[in-house]
């Protein structure tokens, strides 16, 4: 089956803390992207990828990084994590090219 | 981007057709209007896109203004699962970066 996964679904953590959120697709898509959600605000963009070892800066890169080493895998990492990143975050991929994007199941992550 | 405005909330009849509209009077030429859906807090769901015609699939119909700048998302035959929040969104294209921008969309509920 075609899917985007993220482990882990939920997070508990404490400030300062590192953390890495992983993002797998089996759709051998090009285009990678990681958003997050929060009440008021919509999804906003964190980072995305064009292609293996091809990352950007979305509209809120502040406090992540990422990589893409791996065509499949772009995980999402939070060196010293802090509440104000407390937040519902979403993987999405695409074949490029303006095709559609594909979401994962969430993976909610609660900042202490 | 081209911005988009839906209500905030609209109810709808179990077995009834769901007529979502969307207004997206800045919209270029060349940029796609996409709808997605979001069940409570999971991730968001691709429905349907089009560009200038009508189009149908397996979910959904978008029928799309001669000028294109409203379209409506319609549900043939709603059913309570069918509840969630649908966003409307005009796809843009920048420098490889396929972001999509979500709006705080339609609260559907459908009332059985």
């Amino acid at each position: 089956e075609a899917q985007v996964t993220q482990n882990p679904r939920y997070l508990i953590t404490v400030t300062g803390k590192k953390l890495t959120v992983t993002c797998s697709q089996n759709m051998n898509h090009e285009y990678m992207s990681w958003y997050r959600q929060d009440p008021g605000l919509g999804l906003r963009q964190i980072y995305y990828s064009m292609n293996v070892e091809v990352t950007d800066k979305g509209d809120v890169p502040e406090g992540y990084k990422v990589s893409r080493k791996e065509k499949r895998n772009f995980p999402l990492i939070l060196e010293s994590p802090s509440p104000n990143q407390t937040s519902l975050y979403f993987c999405a991929s695409s074949s490029g090219q303006g095709e559609t994007q594909y979401f994962g199941p969430g993976t909610r992550l609660l900042v202490l | 981007d081209a911005k988009t405005t839906q209500p905030p909330s609209m109810d709808c009849a179990e077995g009834r057709a769901a007529n979502l509209p969307c207004n997206h009077s800045t919209i270029s030429g060349n940029e796609y209007v996409y709808w997605y859906r979001q069940i409570h807090s999971q991730g968001p769901q691709y429905i349907i896109h089009g560009l200038k015609n009508n189009e149908t699939n397996e979910m959904a119909s978008l029928i799309i203004t001669e000028d294109r700048k409203s379209s409506t998302l319609i549900l043939p035959h709603a059913t309570l699962r069918d509840t969630a929040v649908y966003y409307c969104i005009v796809r843009v294209l920048w420098r490889g970066n396929e972001k999509l921008t979500f709006g705080t969309g339609t609260r559907l509920t459908i009332i059985p």
